[in-house]
């Protein structure tokens, strides 16, 4: 079984919709959560990061952490078609060499 | 400022040839990794160093090297390239311990025949 599991895509949004991002992970020592959008062809950029459970908002994103059920989750609001793209989750363990494990990726589509 | 940079960009091996992909980040970060990403897939690491002096293993290290030249720069080196090692290479700079950012490099698409 995979660390890292992330809902399986693509996942396809209208222009303004909520676009709903999941994720779970199996090591209950996990310190720190990531989200990242990747471009076709580019490299990941983070988005969003959030080390205590309950919900971090910024802008159109909504990242939340439930520890005990061991899940993070990415809200997209009022999505827009630049947000089309892979979104990668990140975990990341407690020691300082701060080893990530990632997810394979939900691909996200958001039509006009 | 460029953030961390790659060099090359691309790359075409026959099976059998050696190369060296390099990473330099001039962010001063601790932690640097080395990872691969296959179509449709997320990334994994290859190896890491979580400071000067110091690497380790990640998920997939067979087949290849690291060398962490000094705080700036880490190296990844194929032996003897093999297609299974078809992929593009990111290399990633973070300040070090679990709640920094890690920050990618352009990666290199390699291709090996």
């Amino acid at each position: 079984q995979k660390e890292v599991e992330q809902n399986s895509g693509p996942l396809s949004v209208p222009e303004g919709a909520i676009a709903s991002l999941n994720c779970t992970y199996s090591d209950r020592g996990s310190q720190s959560f990531f989200w990242y959008r990747q471009y076709s062809g580019k490299s990941p950029e983070l988005i969003m990061s959030i080390y205590s459970n309950g919900d971090k908002e910024d802008g159109r994103f909504t990242a939340q952490l439930n520890k005990a059920s061991q899940y993070v989750s990415l809200l997209i609001r009022d999505s827009q078609p630049s947000d089309s793209a892979t979104y990668l989750c990140a975990v990341r363990e407690g020691t300082n060499a701060g080893k990530s494990t990632f997810g394979d990726g939900t691909t996200l589509t958001v039509k006009p | 400022n460029a953030g961390v940079t790659q060099t090359p960009k691309f790359q075409v091996l026959k099976t059998g040839q050696s190369m060296t992909l390099q990473c330099a980040q001039d962010m001063n970060h601790n932690s640097m990794y080395w990872y691969r990403q296959d179509p449709g897939m997320g990334l994994r690491l290859i190896y890491y160093s979580a400071s000067e002096g110091t690497t380790d293993k990640g998920e997939v290290p067979n087949g290849y090297n690291v060398s962490r030249l000094n705080k700036r720069e880490f190296s990844l080196r194929l032996e003897s390239a093999a297609p299974s090692q078809t992929s593009v290479y990111f290399c990633a700079s973070s300040e070090g311990g679990a709640g920094h950012t890690q920050y990618f490099g352009p990666g290199t698409r390699l291709t090996v025949l």
